[in-house]
């Protein structure tokens, strides 16, 4: 089983609808949580942490559940500007600080 | 942005030659990664670093050596290069301050080295 699973999409979404993406971890020692999102032959650029009590940034809401082992991406009033690669991440191993990425998620948002 | 470099950024080269991307920051950052990042697979970590001289396999180390004399910079080898070996290969730096408020900090990346083996 991979240590980071996610949905690799595509999702095509009309403008100004809400998607979610969930994210699964294997390994429940994981100790911080990421988005991180990436345009087409760029770098990845991170989004947002994601914290226990779930987070919010204008139209992105980040959420953890420990219990489950997954972590999702919810964003409202989609925009052109939202197309990419979202990513999650994951870090474990604690004092060596592996990061582990999922496969990725591709949206289109389409006008 | 970070102080994050990669070189080369692009390369072509032949089956069997070896091979050393350089990722060279000015950070002082103590924790650095080395990627791969192929269709259908996203990024997959190779090695990374928690300090100098301290290495750890990932995912995908086979066939893949590294090796980081110093903080600023952290090569990545291939011995003998194969045509699977063909990818975009991105560096990551990343720091933790614990005890003093700030925490984490986000993983920064290199703009990646596209490598062809021919």
């Amino acid at each position: 089983r991979k240590e980071v699973e996610q949905d690799p999409g595509p999702f095509n979404v009309p403008e100004g609808a809400t998607v979610a993406f969930n994210c699964t971890y294997s390994n429940s020692a994981s100790q911080s949580f990421f988005w991180y999102r990436q345009d087409c032959r760029k770098e990845p650029k991170l989004l947002m942490s994601v914290y226990s009590s779930g987070n919010e940034d204008g139209r992105f809401t980040a959420q953890l559940n420990r219990a489950s082992q997954y972590i999702s991406l919810l964003i409202r009033d989609s925009k052109l500007s939202d197309s990419a690669t979202y990513l999650c991440v994951v870090i474990s191993n604690f004092g060596n600080e592996k990061l582990t990425f999922g496969t990725g998620t591709r949206l289109t948002i389409i006008p | 942005d970070a102080g994050i470099t990669q070189s080369p950024r692009h390369k072509v080269t032949e089956t069997g030659t070896p091979v050393t991307l350089r990722c060279h920051q000015t950070e002082n950052h103590r924790y650095m990664y080395w990627y791969r990042q192929d269709p259908g697979h996203g990024l997959r970590l190779i090695h990374y670093s928690y300090g100098v001289k301290d290495t750890d396999k990932g995912e995908v180390s086979d066939g893949y050596s590294v090796s980081r004399s110093k903080t600023e910079d952290f090569l990545l080898t291939l011995e003998s290069a194969t045509s699977s070996q063909t990818s975009v290969y991105f560096c990551a730096i990343s720091e933790v301050y614990p005890g003093q408020g700030r925490g984490r900090t986000e993983a920064f990346f290199g703009q990646g080295t596209r490598l062809t083996v021919v």
